[in-house]
């Protein structure tokens, strides 16, 4: 099993709403991202999980909120966002964060901010 | 200077052409390099390490120029299904690394 799975991929919400985006993957990959991806830019990192604790934050709002219950699982909680943060949401795995390799990123989901 | 450049092209060119990508990197103790493929709306897929002795995968060939810090991406007998964006990608390994991603060239590929 070679994947990150994302769920869901796609999602409308309004401003005041709240709805988490979701990650899994079964790799036995100990290094977990949240990547944001808007169209004809690459993909921007906001957050970065170590062997299930957080080590990087990119300085992203606290309408943004990790969450890693555990080493296969990774969560975005979103609340209160605005129509800028429509994107693709990207989440990435590798085997650690000193690992010289490559990712495996999810298909996303798509965000809709109305 | 960017972390990482590439020309953001659109690169337009016929089927069955051959067409090359190029990539510069500042961080000159950078210890690893990727080209990503991504489609659009799509997330970016690893088509390929990159390493000094250069490596090839079917049609595509990677490159690696330490001393001048670049990289460069060949594709030889481009397909219609080759029209992606290419994401040139440095993992700069100072201890807790993450990837740098350039801005990406687009590819499109016509009959």
């Amino acid at each position: 099993d070679t994947e990150v799975t994302q769920t869901p991929k796609h999602l409308v919400m309004g401003m005041t709403n709240k709805k988490s985006l979701k990650c899994e993957q079964h790799m036995g990959h100990r290094a977990m991202y949240w990547y944001k991806q808007k169209a004809k830019k690459p993909p921007e990192l906001m957050f970065v999980y170590s062997y299930e604790k957080l080590s990087i934050n990119e300085s992203v709002p606290s309408r943004f909120s990790p969450e890693c219950p555990n080493s296969s699982l990774l969560n975005l909680h979103l609340h209160a966002l605005q129509p800028e943060d429509s994107a693709l949401y990207l989440c990435a795995s590798s085997q650690g964060t000193g690992w010289v390799g490559g990712y495996t990123f999810g298909s996303g989901t798509r965000l809709t901010v109305v | 200077r960017k972390e990482v450049e590439q020309d953001p092209g659109p690169f337009n060119v016929p089927e069955g052409a051959t067409v090359a990508f190029n990539c510069t990197y500042s961080n000159s103790a950078s210890q690893s390099f990727f080209w990503y493929r991504q489609d659009c709306r799509k997330e970016p897929k690893l088509l390929m390490s990159v390493y000094s002795s250069g490596n090839e995968d079917g049609r595509f060939t990677a490159q690696l120029n330490r001393a001048s810090q670049y990289i460069s991406l060949l594709i030889r007998d481009s397909k219609l299904s080759d029209s992606a964006t290419y994401l040139c990608v440095v993992n700069p390994y100072s201890g807790y690394s993450t990837l740098t991603f350039g801005k990406g060239t687009m590819l499109l590929v016509s009959p």
